[in-house]
């Protein structure tokens, strides 16, 4: 079974500042998908990014970036110029690739709070 | 967005009553699930179904029963709802050979 862990239950950030979510996870497999999902005071919730297991190289979308350290099974999230509207619990997530049924293994959650 | 809609947004019952929550989906996608959020514990999948009366139990599926008779719905059932059952219920679906879900908008469930 996988377990996907976020140590940090709180963080806070300036605007306009840079902060990093942290994410590891525990798994055997070698092929799988991780995600960073945001879900703002609406309860909706975000795809931010995902990263492939096999490339090497880190997914970015615009102001978001992620370190994968695929030895390490670390999945840490960037995000850049931070703003208010960033202000949201983020989620890490594991999927296994294959016979899974794309099912997500979920963190417990980071609560990020951009004050201006 | 994605095409799916929970039902009720809200709901509180009491204790020992059977309480259904509906996921229906447009986009004709295999794939749904059934997870619920607390605190401190992030998203915990509680059922998942592959298919018209194919379903199977997630990690913490212990009182409760889902059906899928159609495509578009999936329904989770709390036969005999208990305190410890109070949390938000997402439905999630996912088409076939793509790694993204799409999340409905949830329910918030009290159970007194």
């Amino acid at each position: 079974a996988q377990t996907v862990t976020q140590s940090q239950p709180e963080m806070s950030v300036q605007e306009a500042e840079t902060v990093t979510l942290s994410c590891t996870y525990d798994t055997s497999e070698n092929n799988y998908y991780l995600f960073w999902y945001k879900q703002p005071p609406s309860r909706q919730m975000i795809l931010v990014i995902r990263q492939e297991a096999y490339k090497q190289q880190n997914a970015t979308e615009n102001r978001f970036s992620v370190n994968f350290q695929k030895a390490a099974k670390s999945f840490s999230l960037k995000i850049s110029d931070s703003q208010l509207g960033d202000t949201a619990m983020y989620f890490c997530a594991f999927m296994k690739v294959g016979t899974s049924y794309g099912k997500l293994t979920f963190g417990q959650g980071t609560i990020l709070t951009v004050h201006p | 967005d994605a095409g799916i809609t929970q039902s009720p947004r809200h709901k509180v019952t009491e204790t020992g009553t059977p309480v259904t929550l509906r996921c229906h989906q447009t986009e004709n996608h295999r794939y749904m699930y059934w997870y619920r959020q607390d605190p401190g514990h992030g998203l915990r999948l509680i059922h998942y179904s592959y298919g018209v009366k194919d379903t199977d139990k997630g990690e913490v599926s212990d009182g409760y029963s889902v059906s899928r008779s159609k495509t578009e719905d999936f329904l989770l059932t709390l036969e005999s709802a208990t305190s410890s059952q109070t949390s938000v219920y997402f439905c999630a679906i996912r088409g076939q050979g793509g790694e993204k879900l799409f999340f409905g908008s949830g329910t918030q469930l009290s159970v007194l």
